[in-house]
C-alpha cells in the first residue's frame, strides 16, 4: 500500500543550523510527493511540493528533491530561523486513490536563538 | 479572499452527545476532505468527497458521518458512537484529485 515513514522527533536547533528531516515513502508507481507545515494550534500549509522523480521543491529557503531511486523526499534548509519552529509533515498523493493524501507522523522542530 | 472557514475553532461536547463541525470553502474546489489529527499519530482520513452528493469513508470512518449537498461546504457530524472523539479536526479541499490540498484552520473538540 500507500505509507510515508518520517524522522521521529522532536529536532530542536540553535538558530543558523543546518537542518534535515528524513521522508521516505512507499507507493506503486509515480506519486506526486509534499511537504506541509503547521504552525501552533493552526491548520496545515503547504510548504513544497514536487510531482515527478528528479524534481526538486522549494520555497522560503527550504528544499527537497524527488528520488525514485531510494524512494525519499528528504527536507533541507541551509539555515534555520526561530520563526521556522513547526511541525513538518511529508505526504503523498496518487491521482488513482482519488486525490487523498498519506502523511507521515511529522517531525517537531524547535529552534533556539 | 479565497480560502477553507471552520467553525467554530473551539468546541466542547459532553458525552452521548452528537456535534456537527462546519466546513466552507469558496475555492470553488470539487474535492474536499476531513482529517484528524492525535499527538504524534499526524493525520488520518475520516471522510472524502469528489464531488457534490457523493463522498467515500476514508481509514477512521466508524463514528462519524458527512454530507456533500452543496460544493462549498463539507459537515462533518461525530456522533456518540465514536469513543475517543477528542482530537483536532482539519478539513481540506483540492482542486482535483491531482492537485495539492489546502486547509482549513482546524476546530478543536473536547469531549468533557
Amino acid at each position: 500500500g500507500n505509507s510515508v515513514t518520517q524522522m521521529e522527533g522532536p529536532v530542536t536547533l540553535s538558530e543558523e543550523a543546518f537542518l534535515t528531516i528524513n521522508c521516505t515513502y512507499t507507493a506503486t508507481g509515480y506519486p506526486s510527493l509534499f511537504w506541509y507545515v503547521q504552525y501552533p494550534g493552526e491548520g496545515l500549509q503547504l510548504l513544497l511540493k514536487a510531482t515527478k522523480a528528479d524534481d526538486k521543491g522549494s520555497n522560503k529557503g527550504f528544499e527537497a528533491t524527488y528520488r525514485k531511486e531510494t524512494t525519499s523526499f528528504h527536507l533541507e534548509k541551509g539555515s534555520v530561523q526561530v520563526s521556522d519552529s513547526a511541525v513538518y509533515f511529508c505526504a503523498l498523493s496518487k491521482g488513482s486513490t482519488l486525490g487523498r493524501l498519506y502523511f507521515g507522523r511529522g517531525t517537531q522542530l524547535t529552534v533556539w536563538p | 479572499d479565497g480560502g477553507i472557514t471552520q467553525s467554530p475553532k473551539y468546541l466542547f461536547r459532553k458525552e452521548g452527545q452528537n456535534v456537527t463541525l462546519s466546513c466552507e470553502q469558496n475555492l470553488n474546489h470539487d474535492a474536499m476532505y476531513w482529517y484528524r489529527q492525535d499527538p504524534g499519530q499526524g493525520l488520518r482520513l475520516i471522510y472524502y468527497s469528489q464531488i457534490v452528493n457523493d463522498f467515500q469513508k476514508g481509514d477512521i470512518a466508524e463514528g462519524y458521518s458527512v454530507s456533500r449537498e452543496k460544493k462549498e461546504s463539507f459537515p462533518l457530524t461525530v456522533t456518540s458512537a465514536q469513543k475517543n472523539p477528542t482530537a483536532f479536526y482539519l478539513c481540506a479541499s483540492s482542486e482535483d484529485r491531482n492537485n495539492e490540498q489546502f486547509f482549513g484552520p482546524g476546530t478543536r473538540l473536547t469531549v468533557l
